[in-house]
């Protein structure tokens, strides 16, 4: 079984920390992803990776950052952390196989960080 | 990004009742993909479907995707305590990304 684990379930942090959310998979998968879940809004991505050290904005990127030094491990950084980012936050990797009609891009996700900036 | 818009955005029924959800999209998508996500956890492939016109069916669960590749229903038969929790469609398409709609949450109760 697919395993993607994020380091913490919930956090609760400062406005103006840095914050630093940690996500780790180990079925060898070329692509990961971070979103925020909020309610009414649904899954908004903020960042993916499809390889080691390449990063692409999602649809939400303000405000955040992403490292990707090792195939297995994503983070995400929070350089200033604000009220308005409290939220579930969600992590999943994905391999993309086939092409076309064929192609197969199943996403894996871990439990999720709940994070609350007070 | 491509909008999928599903309805309806919550759901409480009680056990042993039928219910429907949509998801639908003005984009032709090459495949779409159905997410459960429990209360407390990540969301979870229940399945994929690819053809114009394709049924799939998942114990009591059945999913078929529309004959334009717009837009896809899931059906629940008898529905379970166990059945509770953010029912989500995924447009795919090429690239990396997912299309997600915002979800439909069902309750259930006994």
């Amino acid at each position: 079984d697919v395993k993607v684990t994020q380091s913490s379930r919930y956090l609760v942090k400062r406005t103006g920390e840095k914050v630093f959310l940690e996500c780790v998979q180990d079925m060898d998968h070329e692509n990961m992803f971070w979103y925020r879940q909020d309610p009414g809004l649904g899954l908004r991505l903020i960042y993916f990776s499809y390889d080691v050290k390449m990063k692409e904005k999602g649809d939400i990127p303000e405000g955040y950052s992403v490292s990707r030094e090792k195939k297995e491990r994503f983070s995400l950084i929070l350089e200033s952390a604000s009220t308005n980012q409290t939220s579930m936050y969600l992590c999943a990797s994905s391999l993309l196989t086939g092409s076309g009609a064929l192609a197969k891009n199943i996403q894996y996700f871990g439990a999720g960080t709940r994070l609350s900036v007070l | 990004t491509q909008l999928l818009e599903q309805s309806p955005q919550f759901l409480s029924i009680q056990e042993g009742e039928n219910l429907t959800v949509y998801c639908n999209s003005s984009s032709v998508f090459s495949s779409l993909q159905w997410y459960r996500q429990e209360p407390g956890e990540g969301p979870v492939l229940l399945v994929t479907v690819v053809t114009g016109g394709e049924v799939k069916k998942l114990k009591r669960l059945t999913f078929q995707f529309g004959d334009a590749r717009k837009d896809s229903s899931l059906h629940i038969t008898a529905a379970q305590p166990g059945d509770t929790g953010l029912y989500l469609c995924a447009g795919v398409n090429s690239g990396y990304a997912l299309n997600f709609g915002k979800g439909t949450s069902l309750l259930v109760t006994p």
